[in-house]
């Protein structure tokens, strides 16, 4: 069974800082990791995703992610956070199905 | 830009009583999602469905939960006989391919039903 491990439940930060949240995961097979965002009042929006290739991804709004297959992490940066970054951060992995398993989420807020 | 939605936006009922939430995935996808995630809890997988077939479940998914594509637009997600702990936030997706370990799907989730059971 796939399992995901998000470290950081809340986590506050000024603006300008650098961002990292942790994701650990849990699968026998060949992975897909996700971090999906969901800023206040709206969707879970697709952040980026790692798929196969380059273990380093980026995503929208400046945000990347380092896939490291022997450390079973998926860690979201960004080097310079802004208010508007202010939301929940899901990391999720699809393993052979359809089916997306995501850790608990990590708060993030950011004070101007 | 297409979206996933999902109506009502919040659904209070008594426990017991069934309950039916819609979603209209966005037009051209064929796989379609439920998710549900317990206040303060995981958002967690339920069902997916494709070709007006469930393809995966989880064992959460029991006999009082159903789907069903009525029509060319809308998947509704039924819970028979609401329970106190089916209070969740209830969350559509779809996409437009499947996702084995070969290829890449993105799920596309709409904004949620929270549902309250008294």
């Amino acid at each position: 069974a796939q399992s995901v491990s998000q470290h950081n439940h809340h986590v506050i930060l000024s603006e300008a800082a650098s961002l990292e949240l942790g994701c650990n995961y849990s699968y026998g097979g060949t992975v897909n990791l996700f971090w999906y965002v969901q800023y206040p009042g709206q969707h879970l929006q697709l952040l980026l995703k790692y798929f196969s290739g380059d273990p380093l991804v980026k995503g929208i709004k400046g945000f990347e992610a380092e896939f490291i297959k022997s450390k079973f992490s998926f860690n979201l940066r960004k080097p310079s956070v802004q208010w508007s970054d202010t939301a929940e951060y899901f990391c999720a992995v699809k393993g052979s199905g359809d089916k997306l398993t995501f850790g608990t989420g990590t708060r993030l807020a950011v004070r101007p | 830009e297409p979206e996933v939605t999902q109506t009502p936006s919040h659904q209070v009922t008594q426990m017991g009583q069934e309950v039916i939430l819609r979603c209209v995935p966005i037009s051209n996808h064929l796989y379609f999602y439920w998710y549900r995630q317990i206040l303060g809890q995981k958002v967690e997988f339920l069902v997916s469905f494709y070709n007006n077939e469930i393809s995966e479940k989880s064992e959460i998914f029991d006999d009082q939960f159903s789907v069903e594509r009525p029509d060319g637009s809308n998947f509704t997600l039924k819970i028979r006989s609401t329970k106190l702990e089916d209070s969740a936030m209830y969350f559509c997706a779809s996409s437009s391919v499947s996702g084995g370990s070969s290829s890449y799907n993105e799920q596309f989730f709409g904004p949620g039903t929270r549902l309250t059971v008294l």
